[in-house]
């Protein structure tokens, strides 16, 4: 089935500091977002980009979707020991698909 | 006020049981999931569902059946079940146009059979 791929897997990093995570997929999107998994609960959601969008900003959040190359970034700015978490990038094929997830990248951020 | 509520947070039965796990949401959304969550983190889609159409991931097995009293609930009925059905199983709702907008998850059910 399609997926995204997230990389890197783990990342670990300081408080203060940004946190960039990436995402590629196989096919041609409708949407992509990007969801947060705190550890032993439910996922959130955080953003959506469409196919035709090339950035979006969300507070600390800054996505980007580069659909010529089939990939997307998520940037954290000055982390915080609360971001802690899974991030997962999810793709969207049409509009009546169901999210398709990718693997997730865990990352910590040590105070 | 909870969007998405599963019932039971943790469930741990033994090989060959049936049971069910619940879900309700109560945000007016017309589609619901049903998603499994592995030991790897990596998540599945099971089943979409809404008033009009269900659909079927191919790959899980028949013993998996979704069903639907009405609009808001939407509970996962597995009958005899394995070993490899250990994971944490994800109720999701969305607005009609699906995945055109952003999913509310539940906090998931932590299945164990032993």
């Amino acid at each position: 089935s399609q997926q995204g791929e997230e990389d890197p897997q783990a990342l670990s990093i300081q408080e203060g500091e940004n946190a960039t995570m990436n995402c590629s997929y196989k096919t041609s999107i409708n949407n992509l977002q990007w969801y947060r998994q705190n550890s032993g609960r439910g996922l959130v959601h955080l953003i959506l980009i469409r196919s035709n969008e090339r950035e979006k900003h969300s507070g600390r959040l800054r996505v980007t979707l580069d659909t010529s190359k089939k990939s997307s970034s998520l940037l954290i700015t000055a982390s915080r020991a609360a971001d802690t978490a899974s991030y997962f990038c999810a793709t969207v094929f049409s509009g009546n698909t169901p999210l398709v997830f990718g693997k997730g990248t865990r990352l910590s951020v040590i105070a | 006020d909870t969007a998405v509520s599963q019932t039971p947070k943790y469930l741990v039965t033994q090989m060959g049981n049936d049971k069910s796990i619940k879900c309700e949401q109560n945000l007016g959304h017309d589609t619901m999931y049903w998603y499994k969550q592995d030991s790897k983190k990596f998540l599945k889609i099971m089943f979409s569902y809404n008033n009009k159409e269900l659909i079927i991931n191919e790959t899980v097995p028949n013993r998996f059946s979704p069903k639907s009293p009405d609009k808001a609930h939407l509970n996962l009925h597995i009958n005899s079940l394995e070993l490899g059905d250990s994971a944490v199983y994800f109720c999701a709702s969305s607005p009609a146009d699906r995945g055109l907008r952003g999913y509310t998850f539940g906090s998931g059910t932590r299945l164990t059979v032993v």
